[in-house]
């Protein structure tokens, strides 16, 4: 079975500061692993991607996650931080290519950038 | 114009009232999910349908049912709606046959039931 564990439902930096995100998974298959972020009001959108290719992956607006297989993390980092990264992200896991119908979503870590 | 695109966006329902959300898309995917996303809960699966004649239930959907009416529309209704299924509500869609694993979101219906 799978499972997601974000730590932290809520997590403050101020501006300029590095920002770190930590999500464990549980996945009994190699699995797939997802970065999402939700902005007032929308949809969640897809931050990065972790698809069994290269375990450093970066995706948009800086951010960038590893995975760590030794350690079953995917933690997602971005190295300065921007009001507008204010957000809740949710890291997520689907049993590979499964199109998202087993993708298990964490509770979610909201972010708050002081200025 | 959104790729998926969820009506209404708001609603406010009385409980024991039948209520249907509805869900369009022009990414043309087969794949179509509805998730709830409650706070510090996440999201979770309601029902998911791989094509037309498709439908699978997902790990909360009591007390929910859906209708895929064509590959680019999904509808979820509350047959009787209870102050509980308060919540936020999401359409997706995905196309792993086309090499995508990633999950395209609508922005949401908030409903309320009172």
């Amino acid at each position: 079975a799978q499972s997601v564990t974000q730590l932290g439902s809520h997590v403050s930096v101020s501006e300029g500061a590095l920002v770190l995100l930590r999500c464990n998974y549980s996945s009994s298959v190699p699995p797939y692993l997802f970065w999402y972020v939700q902005y007032p009001n929308q949809g969640l959108q897809l931050l990065l991607k972790y698809t069994s290719a290269a375990t450093l992956v970066k995706g948009i607006n800086g951010f960038e996650a590893e995975f760590k297989k030794s350690e079953t993390s995917f933690h997602l980092t971005k190295p300065s931080a921007h009001m507008s990264d204010a957000a809740e992200y949710f890291c997520a896991v689907s049993e590979g290519n499964t199109g998202g119908f087993k993708t298990i979503f964490g509770a979610g870590t909201r972010l708050f950038v002081k200025a | 114009d959104a790729d998926v695109t969820q009506t209404p966006r708001n609603r406010i329902t009385k409980t024991g009232k039948r209520i249907m959300l509805e869900c369009s898309q022009t990414k043309g995917h087969d794949r179509m999910y509805w998730y709830r996303q409650d706070p510090g809960l996440g999201l979770r699966l309601i029902y998911y349908s791989f094509d037309v004649k498709d439908i699978n239930k997902g790990e909360i959907s009591d007390g929910y049912s859906v209708s895929r009416q064509a590959q680019a529309k999904f509808s979820l209704s509350l047959e009787s709606a209870i102050p509980n299924q308060t919540a936020l509500y999401f359409c997706a869609t995905s196309d792993p046959d086309r090499g995508g694993t990633e999950a395209f979101f609508g922005q949401g219906t908030r409903l309320t039931v009172v």
